[in-house]
């Protein structure tokens, strides 16, 4: 069976740090890319970056609106993706899923909240 | 880019049939046959219903269908049932290395 389990839910202050992961199991890791998706409250879906694990040319693509603001990477020995940013704001709060390659699989979503 | 347009909202009485829209333009959905649906009800995470414009994963009942006409795509809720109501987004691959989302369509039977 094919999972993608996210890390838990955090509660954060303006400034802190942060890394998330998502890790996948049931298939072959490095065959399929994995990308991730921020949902703010009450709001829609928003494409932000892929991490791909089979590939040695390239590691990892994001989406303009994210780019510079986020960094995505992953540790292919533990077939895990991480999603991290190194000073939070309070516009981060939001609901990150994973998502496997072809957009069937996703993880159940780890909720971030920034407030002082 | 801009996300792709969708109604905010849709509703139509259970039997009825709903479509929805989902506009991009010539860069995305008009060009590429990798346009996706996924429902979302409440807390819960998306799920894919229809993928590569018109295929249904297993598991998804027929009812659900897409379709595409330049660059507009579409999905058709045929029999709408009390458990489709929730959001539902398209999505479409863009360029390399990158996917759009549309805006998003509550479904609600009346």
């Amino acid at each position: 069976e094919v999972r993608l389990v996210q890390s838990g839910v955090q509660v954060k202050e303006p400034g802190e740090s942060l890394k998330i992961s998502c890790q996948g199991s049931g298939y072959s890791f490095h065959s399929y890319w994995i990308g991730w998706v921020r949902q703010m409250p009450g709001k829609g879906l928003e494409w932000m970056g892929i991490f791909y694990a089979g590939r040695s040319d390239i590691e990892t693509a994001y989406s303009p609106s994210f780019h510079g603001q986020v960094t995505i990477s992953g540790d292919k020995s533990i077939n895990t993706v991480f999603l991290q940013w190194s000073s939070l704001k309070a516009s981060d709060t939001a609901i990150y899923y994973c998502v496997r390659e072809g957009l069937v699989f996703w993880g159940q979503g780890t909720m971030v909240t920034v407030s002082p | 880019q801009s996300a792709l347009t969708q109604p905010p909202s849709a509703s139509g009485s259970p039997g009825q049939s709903v479509t929805i829209s989902c506009t991009g333009t010539s860069r995305d959905v008009g060009r590429y046959n990798y346009v996706s649906w996924h429902q979302q009800h409440p807390g819960k995470a998306p799920r894919l219903i229809i993928s590569d414009v018109d295929k249904r994963p297993s598991g998804v009942p027929p009812r659900f269908s897409g379709s595409k006409s330049g660059n507009t795509a579409y999905l058709t809720i045929s029999g709408l049932q009390a458990e489709d109501e929730a959001d539902y987004y398209c999505s479409c691959y863009a360029d390399t290395n990158y996917y759009i989302f549309g805006t998003g369509t509550t479904v609600t039977p009346l």
